[in-house]
Parts: C-alpha cells; structure tokens; sequence
C-alpha cells in the first residue's frame, strides 16, 4: 500500500516570497489534514478537510496561509506571503472513512522542510 | 495552552532495559491516546493506541497504560533496542482526527 506522498521534501525561500506544497494521501482515505511541526515542538494541526469540504481550519492564518482539497483527493498548501516563523515542517496526513465514522489513527508523509532566510 | 505534555525533552536507556515514556494531559475530553514515533527526515509512524474505556494496551514490546483519574499515561518499551531510538510523540483526542501533539520525548538506546 502506497503511503502519503508530499513535495517537495525541501524549499527555501525568502520572507515575502511566496510557498505552496502538495499532498497526495493514501487511496481511499477521505480524511486529509495538514500539521505544521516547529523545531522542538509537537506538529500543531492547520486544517482538516473531509473529500473536498473543510472540517476544521481553526488554526490556519487566515490573512497568509490557504488550503485546497479540489477533487477530494489530492491537496496543496500555499503561504503567501511567507514569514520567518514559518520555517517548520509541514506535515500531510489522512485518515479512513468507515461510514460516518472517522478512524482517529493518521497516517503522516515525510513531510516538507521549509526554512524561510 | 499545553493540553498535552511530555515534560521529559530526552531519555537514555542501556540497550535491553526498559524504556518508560510518560505523558500528562489536562483536558477531560480526550478519550482515545496515541503514540507516534518518529526518525529524523521521517513523518510519524503509529506506535500504539488505547482508548479511555481501558487501563492497559499491549503489543509486542510496547504496552500503554492510562490513568484517567491521574490524567497520565506513559509507554512502556521491553527490552529497548537501538532501532528503538526515535522521538516519541504522544497525542490525545475528544474528536475524531483532531489530534492534540506533545512536544515529544528524544529516545536514545545506547549499546
């Protein structure tokens, strides 16, 4: 079984400039959500989507950070413009759908390293 | 707002004794817990679940027991082996997929 994919692995930017990253999640999974893990703290959700609806953006920065989940499957992520407190590994995740059931165990990709000079 | 901690930032274990991770959490809500590990480069894998209806879960070398009464629970390792080291998250949740991350605990298992 082919696991979350994610691009890039690396990128550095700028501040200002301009981010985005992808996520293609395990087949079938309905759930996709996108973590940002800061150096010595633990990944801190930004956003859950359910097929292409969003759950839950509570924590994304609205004013530079969005989210899309087009066609239910794959998803990108995109910060615009770009802070130094952004440097951080995001992490994409999905879970399955059982019914009307979520299951609560996430399955992570390698995630993306963005350092932001 | 720490809603979940792990207080411990590292632990070294001599290889073949046991590895006891520990976790607090504060919100009464939360009734499943997870453990991830994670490599460097890697994303996190799952380690091991319990939920709040059970005191004790095992699988193989790692058993997770919780006290809710003590909002705690911790992860047990026997025998740790080097391949063991990693940083170990502990995450919660009241609703599903919301999960809730400790800041982790660096494992290390020296030969």
């Amino acid at each position: 079984e082919a696991g979350v994919a994610q691009s890039p692995r690396y990128k550095i930017i700028e501040k200002r400039q301009s981010v985005a990253f992808w996520c293609n999640p395990i087949s079938g999974h309905a759930t996709l959500y996108w973590y940002q893990q800061i150096l010595g703290q633990g990944p801190k959700l930004l956003i859950q989507f359910q097929n292409n609806g969003v759950v839950d953006d509570s924590q994304l920065p609205k004013d530079r950070f969005s989210a899309e989940r087009l066609k239910g499957v794959d998803s990108t992520l995109k910060i615009q413009p770009a802070k130094l407190e952004d440097s951080a590994v995001y992490l994409c995740a999905s879970s399955l759908l059982t019914g009307s059931k979520i299951e609560r165990k996430l399955f992570f990709g390698s995630g993306t390293q963005l350092s932001v000079l | 707002d720490q809603q979940v901690k792990q207080n411990s930032p590292s632990l070294s274990v001599q290889e073949g004794r046991i590895s006891i991770l520990n976790c607090d959490y504060t919100n009464s809500m939360f009734d499943y817990f997870l453990w991830y590990k994670k490599y460097p480069a890697e994303g996190p894998t799952f380690l091991i679940s319990i939920s709040s209806i059970k005191d004790k879960n095992e699988d193989g070398r790692f058993t997770v027991f919780l006290n809710k009464s003590a909002k705690h629970l911790s992860l047990h390792i026997v025998p740790s082996q080097p391949g063991d080291s990693a940083v170990y998250f502990c995450a919660a949740t009241s609703r599903v997929g919301q999960l809730t991350f400790g800041s982790g605990t660096q494992l290390t298992v020296l030969p």
